[in-house]
């Protein structure tokens, strides 16, 4: 069964810095895109970062863009994302998601983990 | 970049069939694969429709995809509507290194 298992969400002030990582099983993570999706509570779906098979490409929205950095670690079949600058409006459950092809079908998605960005 | 913009909200009666649009602003429907992903309150989004009209195993056949390059849309259609079918719908697509959602409809069975 395929689960992928994030960790790393909390409270954080403004302007400060948080790692999410995800954990990954039952598939080959090496051979797949993987991908961040945050929902504001109450709100939408946003996708937040991509990254690569090989974690040499990473592609991001501008809302996130030069704050947000997507990595991975294909040893541990993980993957990780370090938010800096943080803002109010980053507060969100934020989900981890395999992209089955790398081109936009997000399945399956972790439980999500709740980030707050508060003072 | 571009939008997918769907209704907020659609209501129908158990039994009955609904469909849920997504508009594209920009680029051709057409030109990448659009999914829907189903999301129960406190839960995690999962696939119910993928590649336009594909349902993974496990989703039941009430629950179709299609799109119309004359509108520029995608359409979930859900037939025979179940109690369980209450939830929200994304829309969601691909094109030059963006992935986008469409904002959402809240489906209630009423």
């Amino acid at each position: 069964e395929m689960q992928l298992l994030e960790s790393g969400g909390g409270l954080v002030q403004p302007g400060g810095s948080l790692r999410l990582s995800c954990a990954a099983s039952g598939f080959t993570f090496r051979s797949y895109v993987m991908a961040w999706v945050r929902q504001a509570p109450g709100k939408g779906l946003e996708w937040v970062s991509s990254i690569s098979a090989s974690g040499a490409s990473t592609f991001y929205p501008d809302s996130v863009k030069g704050r947000f950095i997507i990595t991975r670690d294909n040893s541990k079949n993980t993957v990780f994302l370090q938010m800096n600058s943080l803002r109010v409006e980053d507060t969100a459950f934020y989900y981890c998601a395999r992209d089955v092809w790398g081109l936009g079908w997000f399945d399956p998605w972790g439980q999500g983990i709740l980030v707050t960005v508060s003072s | 970049n571009f939008m997918l913009t769907q209704p907020h909200s659609v209501s129908e009666s158990p039994g009955k069939t609904v469909t849920i649009s997504c508009t594209r602003s920009s680029g051709s429907i057409a030109n990448n694969y659009v999914q829907w992903y189903q999301q129960r309150p406190g839960n995690s989004p999962t696939t119910v429709i993928y590649e336009d009209n594909q349902r993974p195993s496990g989703v039941p056949v009430r629950f179709s995809g299609s799109i119309d390059s004359s509108s520029n849309s995608a359409s979930l259609t859900i037939s025979g509507l179940k109690p369980e079918d209450e939830a929200d719908y994304y829309c969601q697509s691909y094109d030059a290194n963006i992935w986008v959602f469409g904002g959402g409809t809240k489906l209630t069975v009423l």
